[in-house]
């Protein structure tokens, strides 16, 4: 069983839907890691949390640490969008290696 | 602006060969990671450094090493290159703090004939 889990592996909505991205992971963490891949490759972070929930610009995380369990949403979400997104864990608590999920593409058409 | 980058950007070798793909970065940081990313899998981690003279296996570290003689930077070399090492490199960077965002090179794009 994967450590970090995402859900769905693959998204294609219409421009403006609501999206949601999830994940669970099985090991203890302190901070978990949102990321963002370009279609041309580039990685970016996004988003670290430990609580509650973050927001910048559309984009919204939230997690539930009893639940080990992340999500990732984007509002009006518009063709630009349109990447991979993966989430990522400590493997040990405070460590800064981590484990990640397989990635979610998504796909936003206009 | 501070940065992390990677070099070369796509890289053919052949089967045997030692390969060295660069990656340097001017955030001061100390910690810097070395990933691979294929189809059906994460990125895994190849190997790691929390600082000069620090090096560390991470799971998928047969066939590469690396040496950290300086902050900047974190060369990986493929001792003897395989084609199951074909893969996209990426090499990435972080300050010291659970916190702390990581920084990613564009990646490198590694075929071995």
């Amino acid at each position: 069983k994967n450590e970090v889990e995402q859900s769905p592996q693959n998204l294609t909505a219409q421009e403006g839907e609501f999206i949601t991205i999830n994940c669970s992971y099985s090991v203890g963490i302190s901070a978990l890691h949102w990321l963002q891949q370009h279609p041309g490759g580039g990685i970016v972070s996004l988003f670290m949390l430990s609580s509650g929930k973050k927001k910048h610009g559309r984009l919204i995380a939230t997690i539930n640490i009893q639940e080990k369990h992340s999500s990732l949403h984007i509002t009006a979400s518009h063709p630009r969008d349109s990447a991979v997104y993966i989430c990522a864990v400590p493997l040990i608590q405070g460590a800064q290696k981590l484990v990640f999920g397989q990635g979610t593409r998504l796909t936003i058409n206009p | 602006d501070a940065e992390i980058t990677q070099s070369p950007r796509h890289k053919i070798t052949e089967t045997g060969r030692q390969v060295t793909l660069a990656c340097h970065q001017t955030w001061n940081h100390n910690n810097m990671f070395w990933y691979r990313q294929d189809l059906g899998h994460g990125l895994r981690l190849i190997h790691y450094s929390y600082g000069v003279q620090d090096t560390n296996k991470g799971e998928v570290s047969d066939g590469y090493s690396v040496s950290r003689s300086n902050t900047e930077d974190l060369p990986l070399t493929l001792e003897s290159a395989a084609s199951s090492q074909t893969s996209v490199y990426f090499c990435a960077s972080s300050d010291d703090g659970w916190n702390s965002p990581l920084h990613f090179g564009n990646g490198t794009r590694l075929t071995v004939t």
